[in-house]
């Protein structure tokens, strides 16, 4: 089974800075998905961006951009101009091509610093 | 709000009672999973249904059943609850298996 590492249980950032929370994943496939999915206190999971292995480009969302390292299995979140309502549990999460089963990181709980 | 609909919010029960969690999916989504998150911990998939069919199951205890029913609700059954059983549960929807997902609020199931 594919596993996804997230290796930062917390990480804080200051409010208007830029944060960059890690994950890593085990896969022997050549194309997939990747995710990433915040969780503020009321529990909803929303996604934030999702970025395609077969694209080089890496993707971006507003304030949030991913940085995609295919061969070192790497797929970070950069948070730029960081605000309060960014606190959350922030989850990667992996996907094969033509899979049916997501595969979900142990989260990184961010806080904003005021 | 995403779309996914999921009921009841909360639920208190006893142990080794049986209880039964609901979702309904997003308008036009055929697949529907189903999640399991302990106190603190990460999202451990249970099911995943696709057009009222089983398509995926992950680690779903022998306790715990659900279904996909013709108007592509779901259900979810757990029974001879056990107090580690207590943890919030969501549905997710997706067009098709392996797309995106989209998640309900989620149930949260308290085992006393």
């Amino acid at each position: 089974a594919q596993t996804v590492t997230q290796s930062q249980p917390e990480m804080s950032v200051q409010e208007a800075e830029t944060v960059t929370l890690s994950c890593t994943y085990d896969t022997s496939e050549s194309d997939y998905y990747l995710f990433w999915y915040k969780q503020p206190p009321s529990r909803q999971m929303i996604l934030v961006i999702r970025q395609e292995a077969y694209k080089q480009q890496n993707a971006t969302e507003n304030r949030f951009s991913v940085n995609f390292q295919k061969a070192a299995k790497s797929f970070s979140l950069k948070i730029s101009d960081s605000q309060l309502g960014d606190a959350a549990m922030y989850f990667c999460a992996y996907r094969e091509l033509t899979g049916n089963q997501f595969y979900f990181g142990t989260g990184t709980s961010l806080t904003v610093i005021p | 709000d995403s779309g996914v609909t999921q009921t009841p919010k909360h639920l208190i029960t006893a142990t080794g009672q049986r209880v039964t969690l609901r979702c309904s999916p997003r308008s036009g989504d055929l697949s529907v999973y189903w999640y399991q998150q302990s106190l603190d911990q990460g999202l451990q998939f249970l099911i995943q249904y696709y057009n009222g069919e089983e398509r995926a199951k992950g680690n779903i205890l022998e306790r715990f059943s659900a279904q996909q029913f013709p108007d592509l609700h779901s259900e979810l059954n757990l029974s001879s609850l056990e107090l580690g059983d207590s943890a919030l549960y969501f549905c997710a929807s997706s067009v098709s298996p392996g797309n995106e997902q989209f998640f309900g609020p989620g149930t949260r199931l308290t085992v006393l």
